[in-house]
């Protein structure tokens, strides 16, 4: 079945613990992103990647570091987590880099930074 | 810079009743998209629909439509009797043919319930 995958769904940490969301998609898709949704702000877009070793910063990419050395994964790295990253994050994948083909996203991971 | 705006933050319907979502965009590229996600309870990003900037026939599919008007920078989305698996946050979002980032710039959504 063509998905994306991240983990965990849920996680509580504290300030300043360093912590890894992972996302994975099996479609082989070139382009991947990462985005947080905040109650009343809809989602905003962290950090996108247009292929293997090619990154670059959204909206909001502060506090916040992705890789991609390899094509289906593009894990989401917090190094110093702050409760103001307490937040609901997708992962997002799509065939092309343009606009032609949408947006697949993962099932979201809520996290929460106390 | 783009914008999207869902200015109904919150509808309440009986199932049954149709129900319009309103989207209005602003963007100043000639070619782009116009997405809809669905986001029930259970939090996925459900995809609906794709519509780009020079396609601007309507679209149905069962009993979910699609307005697309450039002239009002608008992309309405109507629900046709109601259910109640229909309840969820409903996103509008708009993308840009930059050739480099498929971001999409998101509303902030619309909580639809729908009532037995």
């Amino acid at each position: 079945e063509a998905q994306v995958t991240q983990n965990p769904r849920y996680l509580i940490t504290v300030t300043g613990k360093k912590l890894t969301v992972t996302c994975s998609q099996n479609m082989n898709h070139e382009y991947m992103s990462w985005y947080r949704q905040d109650p009343g702000l809809g989602l905003r877009q962290i950090y996108y990647s247009m292929n293997v070793e090619v990154t670059d910063k959204g909206d909001v990419p502060e506090g916040y570091k992705v890789s991609r050395k390899e094509k289906r994964n593009f894990p989401l790295i917090l190094e110093s987590p702050s409760p103001n990253q307490t937040s609901l994050y997708f992962c997002a994948s799509s065939f092309g880099t343009g606009t032609n083909s949408p947006l697949h996203f993962g099932n979201g991971t809520r996290l929460t930074v106390t | 810079a783009q914008k999207v705006t869902q200015a109904q933050t919150e509808i309440s319907v009986v199932e049954k009743e149709d129900v319009t979502l309103d989207c209005v965009y602003e963007t100043r590229d000639t070619t782009y998209y116009l997405f809809w996600y669905k986001q029930p309870p259970s939090g996925e990003l459900v995809f609906l629909i794709r519509r780009n900037s020079f396609d601007e026939q309507n679209e149905i599919s069962g009993r979910y439509s699609w307005n697309f008007q450039k002239s009002t920078s608008s992309f309405n989305f109507t629900i046709t009797a109601s259910q109640v698996v229909d309840s969820a946050v409903y996103f509008c979002a708009l993308s840009s043919y930059t050739g480099a980032n498929s971001k999409l710039t998101f509303g902030k959504g619309i909580t639809l319930s729908v009532r037995p």
